[in-house]
């Protein structure tokens, strides 16, 4: 089944706690991003890749980190967790070149940091 | 600075009733704009529009878009229950950017 998956599904940590959000996709997908989605702010791009070793930032990238050593994973990092990163994460792909494809997302990792 | 604004914020409406969500933009370098459906999970992909005019239709739902005075629009017919949720918009831009707006809050009745 083609699917985008991420770990894990929920989490609760500590101020500065260093943290993995792992993203991997099934679908061969060149292009993946992840996104905070916040109450009163709607879906907000943090980083985007548009293929291996290739990243950008989006609009919010401020306390997160990316890799994209290969095709299928994108991890978000946050090395010094704070309250202010308590959020809803959706990480997405989509296949790159081609325009009229669009993004599809994994279920989330609910965030609480304390 | 690149902006999308939904409205309404939200919508309560009764079965049947026939609605109409609004998705104004402002970006750089736009290419498309997306509509998702989002319940009490991941967003989930409804339609995506690139040219002007031309309406886009998947049972009840339909979708335009005006790139001359930016804006798109998402209807809905014969509304059901099972169509609460938060409908989103998002253009894309530049090269793979995209800007979410907050979307509207659609509740059914029965």
């Amino acid at each position: 089944e083609a699917q985008v998956t991420q770990n894990p599904r929920y989490l609760i940590t500590v101020t500065g706690k260093k943290l993995t959000v792992t993203c991997s996709q099934n679908m061969n997908h060149e292009y993946m991003s992840w996104y905070r989605q916040d109450p009163g702010l709607g879906l907000r791009q943090i980083y985007y890749s548009m293929n291996v070793e290739a990243t950008d930032k989006g609009d919010v990238p401020e306390g997160y980190k990316v890799s994209r050593k290969e095709k299928r994973n994108f991890p978000l990092i946050l090395e010094s967790p704070s309250p202010n990163q308590t959020s809803l994460y959706f990480c997405a792909s989509s296949p790159q070149g081609r325009v009229q494809e669009t993004q599809y997302f994994g279920p989330g990792t609910r965030l609480l940091v304390l | 600075e690149d902006k999308v604004v939904q409205s309404p914020l939200s919508l309560v409406v009764h079965e049947g009733d026939t609605v109409t969500l609004n998705c104004s933009y402002e970006v750089t370098n736009f290419r498309s704009l997306l509509w998702y459906k989002q319940e009490k999970k991941a967003p989930t992909f409804l339609f995506m529009l690139t040219s002007s005019g031309i309406e886009k239709k998947s049972g009840r739902l339909s979708s335009i878009l005006d790139k001359k005075e930016l804006f798109s629009i998402l209807n809905i017919t014969a509304t059901q229950t099972g169509d609460s949720a938060i409908y989103l918009c998002a253009p894309q831009y530049l090269s793979y950017k995209y800007i979410f707006g907050t979307g509207t809050r659609l509740k059914v009745l029965a």
